[in-house]
């Protein structure tokens, strides 16, 4: 059975605070994500990585940074984490083959309250 | 930019049909629908090629219209757990590893 874990559910965390969020897949997958989500704004990709220590920006890339030294872990860091990014983060990964994009397989998410 | 989907809410009763509709302002290569049932991760439906491909995942089905840069979702005789919030992921071809997501439309199935 195919596997995309978070590291934590729930994260609370203070304004300036460094956040690290981890992202594992069992499915050995090229490719890896990061999305917010926020009630009526959808899913949003903030950085993408398509092999190790590639990676590109997505759509809202500002205060976040990311990190793949191994293809099946994906961190998402906030260097110094404020208020508007309070939201919904998923992780998700999927396989390219001969230049397809195929199914993107989501982790359960982390809910990231900063205070 | 992200798609439009429309409606964004629907609220159905069992046994009923719903059309959800994905329009984007680029062409595109493929579509790809997911749905996310509430408190958890979205899951896979399915996913048109370029060439007016129709599939289907037990009576849901959908199309693509690659002219038109449009897609659209049909949810057919709907059962409760079909309630959720739909996603449509654009994705451009040309090499490209990312999906561009609409805001959604969220689905209500009353009995």
């Amino acid at each position: 059975d195919v596997k995309v874990t978070q590291s934590s559910r729930y994260l609370v965390k203070r304004t300036g605070e460094k956040v690290f969020l981890e992202c594992v897949q069992d499915m050995d997958h090229e490719n890896m994500f990061w999305y917010r989500q926020d009630p009526g704004l959808g899913l949003r990709l903030i950085y993408f990585s398509y092999d190790v220590k590639m990676k590109e920006k997505g759509d809202i890339p500002e205060g976040y940074s990311v990190s793949r030294e191994k293809k099946e872990r994906f961190s998402l860091i906030l260097e110094s984490a404020s208020t508007n990014q309070t939201s919904m983060y998923l992780c998700a990964s999927s396989a390219t083959r001969s230049g397809k994009n195929y199914e993107q397989y989501f982790g359960p998410g982390t809910r990231l309250t900063v205070t | 930019q992200q798609p439009v989907q429309s409606p964004q809410a629907v609220i159905l009763r069992e046994g009923e049909d719903a059309v959800i509709n994905c329009s984007s302002s680029k062409a595109l290569y493929s579509v790809h629908w997911y749905r996310q049932k509430h408190g958890e991760a979205p899951v896979f439906l399915m996913i048109l090629l370029k060439g007016g491909e129709q599939k289907g995942h037990d009576k849901i089905s959908a199309s693509f219209n690659e002219k038109k840069q449009q897609s659209s979702l049909y949810l057919t005789a709907s059962q409760l757990s079909y309630s959720g919030t739909y996603f449509c992921g654009t994705d451009p071809g040309a090499g490209s590893y990312q999906l561009t997501f609409g805001k959604g439309t969220k689905l209500s199935v009353i009995p």
